[in-house]
């Protein structure tokens, strides 16, 4: 089992839903989480992180952590085209410094 | 603010010809810097990664090299390019004197080896 799993995609969406991607761990070490997002040819870009469970809201965007279920997420609201990327989550023990990867989902809003 | 700089943006070399890429970083002081290799379809895989000057640890055995000759420039390179070798190389950063595990990564450079 990997130690970050992650539903490859790709999920296609129409313009204005609501977008749910999620990751699982196995490590129980795992303390700080973050989201990335890819467009096509370029360099993940930090969407958000937290090191702790509950929500965190970021506009359009709440990033939600489960400990007890070893569960993350992402929520896109009102997605809209310029959306349309792979998403990556990112999980670090404290005091590592190296994430561990999931290997994205890619995301397709259509208008 | 801090920026991430790398090159070039793309390159096409033949099998068994050197390489060298290069990072920067500006407006920080001692990164944690790393090199990942993104595959077509594939998740990023590690490469190297750096806490200071001359410290340089390795995450994969292969015909790959790095080099951190200054604070903020990391250097990946390679004596003879396999095939294999092709893919989007990615340097990031880490802000280690904010004690943040979030990393910010760089345009990247995509390497094809014919």
């Amino acid at each position: 089992q990997k130690e970050v799993e992650q539903d490859p995609g790709p999920l296609s969406v129409p313009e204005g839903a609501i977008v749910s991607l999620n990751c699982t761990y196995s490590n129980s070490a795992f303390q700080y989480f973050m989201w990335y997002r890819q467009y096509s040819r370029k360099g993940p870009e930090l969407l958000m992180y937290t090191y702790s469970s509950g929500n965190k809201e970021d506009g359009r965007f709440t990033a939600q952590v489960d400990k007890s279920s070893k569960y993350i997420s992402l929520f896109i609201r009102d997605s809209q085209p310029s959306d349309s990327a792979t998403y990556l989550c990112a999980i670090t023990s404290g005091g590592s410094y190296i994430p561990t990867f999931g290997r994205g989902t890619s995301l397709i809003v259509h208008p | 603010s801090q920026t991430i700089h790398q090159w070039p943006a793309t390159l096409v070399q033949p099998v068994g010809s050197p390489l060298s890429l290069e990072c920067t970083v500006e407006g920080t002081s001692n990164p944690n810097l790393y090199w990942y290799r993104q595959a077509a379809g594939r998740g990023l895989q590690l490469l190297f990664y750096s806490v200071g000057i001359g410290q340089i640890s390795s995450e994969v055995p292969q015909n790959l090299s790095a080099s951190r000759p200054q604070d903020r420039q990391f250097i990946l390179s390679s004596k003879k390019l396999l095939l294999s070798d092709s893919g989007f190389y990615l340097c990031a950063w880490n802000p280690l004197a904010a004690q943040q595990e979030t990393q910010y990564f760089g345009p990247g450079t995509r390497l094809l080896v014919l």
